[in-house]
C-alpha cells in the first residue's frame, strides 16, 4: 500500500516570499490534515479537510497561509508572504474516515521549509 | 482548551533496558481518546499505541503498555527490551471525540544505547 506522499523534501526560501506543498494521501482517504510542527514542539493542526470540504481550520493564519483540496484527492498547502516564524516541518496526514478518534492517521515524511 | 504535557525532553535508556515516558493532559471531556506516537529522524509519524478512556484496561501493542490513570489525568509509556531502533522522537496526543484532530505535547526524545 502506497502511503502519503508529500513533496518537495525540503525548501528554503527569503522571507517575503511565496512557496507551495504538495500532498497526495492514501488513496480512498476521506480526511487530510496539515500540521505544522515547529523545532522542538509537537505538531499543530493547521486545517483539517473531509472530502474537499473545510472541517477545521481555526488554527490557519489566514492573512498568508492558504489550502484547497480540489476533487477531494490530492492537496497544496500554499504560505504567501513567508515569515521567518514559518520555519518548521509541514506534515500531511490522512485517514480513511472521519475523525482522529476512531480512524488511523498516516502520516507523510513532511517538508521541511527554512525561511531566511 | 485541551493540553497536553511531556515534562521529560529528553531520556536515554540502555539496550533491553525499561523506559517510561511521561504525559498528562488537561480536559473537561468525559470521552476521548489518547495515543502514543513515534518520530524517527525520517519525520514519519507512526501510531505506537491507542487508549480510549473509557476503557479502564490499560492497552498493550507488543514491548509498549500505557499506564493510564484517568483520575489523574495521566498517560504514560512504558517500553519493555528497548531496541537500538526505539530511538526516535516520542509524542502523546490527545482528541476528545470523533472529528477532531491530534492534539498533541512537545515531545521526548528517547536515545537507546548499545
Amino acid at each position: 500500500e502506497a502511503g502519503v506522499a508529500q513533496s518537495p523534501r525540503y525548501k528554503i526560501i527569503e522571507k517575503r516570499q511565496s512557496v507551495a506543498f504538495w500532498c497526495n494521501p492514501i488513496s480512498g482517504h476521506a480526511t487530510l490534515y496539515w500540521y505544522q510542527q515547529i523545532l522542538g514542539q509537537g505538531p499543530k493542526l493547521l486545517i483539517q479537510f473531509q472530502n474537499n470540504g473545510v472541517v477545521d481550520d481555526s488554527q490557519l493564519p489566514k492573512d498568508r497561509f492558504s489550502a484547497e483540496r480540489l476533487k477531494g484527492v490530492d492537496s497544496t498547502l500554499k504560505i504567501q508572504p513567508a515569515k521567518l516564524e514559518d520555519s518548521a516541518v509541514y506534515l500531511c496526514a490522512s485517514s480513511l474516515g472521519v475523525g482522529a478518534s476512531n480512524e488511523k492517521l498516516f502520516f507523510g515524511s513532511g517538508t521541511q521549509l527554512s525561511v531566511l | 482548551a485541551q493540553t497536553v504535557t511531556q515534562s521529560q525532553p529528553e531520556m536515554s535508556v540502555q539496550e533491553a533496558e525499561t523506559v517510561t515516558l511521561s504525559c498528562t493532559y488537561d480536559t473537561s471531556e468525559s470521552n476521548y481518546y489518547l495515543f502514543w506516537y513515534k518520530q524517527p529522524p525520517s519525520r514519519q509519524m507512526i501510531l505506537v499505541i491507542r487508549q480510549e478512556a473509557y476503557k479502564q484496561q490499560n492497552a498493550t501493542e507488543n514491548r509498549f503498555s500505557v499506564n493510564f490513570q484517568k483520575a489523574a489525568k495521566s498517560f504514560s509509556l512504558k517500553i519493555s527490551d528497548s531496541q537500538l531502533g526505539d530511538t526516535a522522537m516520542y509524542f502523546c496526543a490527545f482528541t476528545p471525540n470523533s472529528g477532531y484532530a491530534l492534539n498533541f505535547g512537545k515531545g521526548t526524545s528517547l536515545l537507546v544505547t548499545p
